[in-house]
């Protein structure tokens, strides 16, 4: 069964980088027929795409953020990671990250269970 | 590059049926058959609800339904239950830079 964890810090300063990781059981980051995705949901407002990594390292961010973002795979470890510069307190939110799958439609199917990030001083 | 987008809010009283649309462009929903729609309850992680415009993954209710006419998708569902009462999301893949966009997401309630 496959699963996704997010981790990392709870609590960022503002204009530092926030840092996030996400840890694959089940299938491997490798595999040609996935995307590995980054979201986030800030409080009170809806989903928001961030960007995506391919096994190739080819990288999709979203335009509003991809001044700041960087998104990158670690293959022996089963992982791939967010970094995001700068941050303010516009980028407090729950932090998800989920598998695109290729073969339907781009469409997600596994994530992991969010993480909160505060971005407070 | 906007997001896509859907009404803010949709009611039904339970047994209806209520339809929650997603417009795009001929970039993303228009030219792809490649729309999915999320349910989202606080605090959980989105579900899978329809995937390729119209597909159910297994597990899913057969009251959840998706189709599609040109740059606007539609999810219905029929037979409203208490338990759908939840934010939807869609999305889609896009062929300009960022490969997936979301809509702002649409809060059911079932009166």
């Amino acid at each position: 069964q496959l699963q996704l964890q997010e981790s990392g810090p709870g609590v960022v300063k503002p204009s530092e980088t926030l840092s996030l990781t996400c840890t694959v059981s089940g299938d491997p980051v490798s595999r040609t027929i996935y995307y590995w995705g980054w979201l986030r949901q800030p409080p009170g407002t809806g989903l928001e795409w961030i960007g995506s990594i391919y096994h190739t390292g080819s990288t999709n961010y979203s335009p509003s953020l991809k001044s700041r973002v960087t998104i990158s795979l670690d293959t022996s470890k089963n992982q791939f990671s967010l970094k995001l510069t700068s941050v303010t307190a516009a980028d407090t939110a729950v932090y998800y990250c989920a598998r695109v799958e290729i073969l339907t439609g781009y469409s997600m199917g596994y994530w992991g269970q969010g993480t909160l990030v505060t971005v407070s001083a | 590059q906007s997001a896509l987008t859907q009404p803010a809010s949709v009611s039904g009283s339970p047994g209806q049926s209520i339809t929650i649309s997603c417009t795009g462009t001929s970039s993303d929903v228009g030219g792809y058959n490649y729309v999915s729609w999320y349910q989202h309850h606080p605090g959980k992680a989105p579900k899978l609800m329809i995937y390729d415009v119209s597909n159910r993954p297994s597990g899913v209710s057969n009251r959840f339904s998706g189709s599609k006419s040109g740059n606007t998708a539609s999810l219905t569902i029929s037979g409203l239950q208490a338990e759908d009462e939840s934010d939807y999301y869609c999305s889609s893949y896009t062929s300009i830079n960022s490969l997936v966009l979301f809509g702002g997401g649409t809060k059911l309630t079932v009166l």
